[in-house]
């Protein structure tokens, strides 16, 4: 079978930088992706790995290992509207992109 | 950048009614399609795969009898909830792609309460 695991909630507050990892265990692998999802919204595209390393855009980051079938999300210079929930998801062998668990961030003043 | 649309944003309707949400992508052909339901504080869960011109692929656990999908062109696809009962009130979300290494794009999902 498929699974994505991330922790369920994190907390941070304002300024501050969060990770949130990713671990994953899918037949195939073509890259993992991260989205964000703002209570009763749809999920909007964050990142994309697809080989190992760090992919930096703006206050997000996002890093893959295949090796260790882990990835994390960086999320720098917290502020409020950061408040959301974020998934991991994995295109695997199906070519379908398969979500994580969720992390629910909530970010304090 | 891409477009998906979907309609009606909201939906209420009594137990045992049919309820049909259509999904659109403005401005791109989108060979696949792809439907999802997220229940309240869980994650995004696959429902099926259809693309233009055949029939729809259904995840396990899924009826294709009670969640009838149609992909008649390259920018529509429906999903209808037939006889729609309390247990199917979800938030259902479709995404759609031009091939099979391009990005998905996610439309702004559907909320269907079942009285």
């Amino acid at each position: 079978g498929q699974s994505l695991e991330q922790p369920s909630e994190v907390t941070a507050v304002e300024g501050a930088i969060v990770q949130i990892n990713c671990t994953y265990q899918t037949s195939g692998f073509y890259g993992l992706s991260w989205y964000q999802q703002h209570d009763g919204g749809a999920p909007t595209f964050l990142s994309y790995n697809a080989l190992d390393g760090l992919e930096e855009t703006g206050r997000f980051s996002s890093f893959l290992s295949r090796s260790d079938s882990y990835g994390y999300l960086l999320l720098q210079e917290l502020q409020m509207k950061d408040s959301a929930s974020y998934f991991c998801a994995v295109r695997g062998a199906t070519n379908k992109l398969i979500f994580g668990t969720g992390t629910l961030l909530a970010v304090q003043p | 950048g891409a477009v998906v649309s979907q309609h009606p944003s909201r939906v209420i309707c009594k137990s045992g009614t049919s309820v049909k949400i259509e999904c659109r992508s403005l401005d791109f052909q989108a060979t696949t399609m792809f439907w999802y339901r997220q229940f309240p504080k869980q994650s995004l869960m696959l429902m099926a795969t259809s693309n233009e011109g055949s029939k729809a692929t259904y995840e396990q656990g899924v009826e294709k009898d009670k969640f009838l999908i149609n992909h008649a062109s390259l920018t529509l696809s429906t999903l209808t909830v037939t006889s729609a009962h309390p247990e199917d009130s979800s938030f259902y979300i479709c995404s759609a792609r031009v091939s099979s290494h391009d990005e998905q794009f996610f439309g702004p999902g559907t909320r269907l309460t079942v009285l």
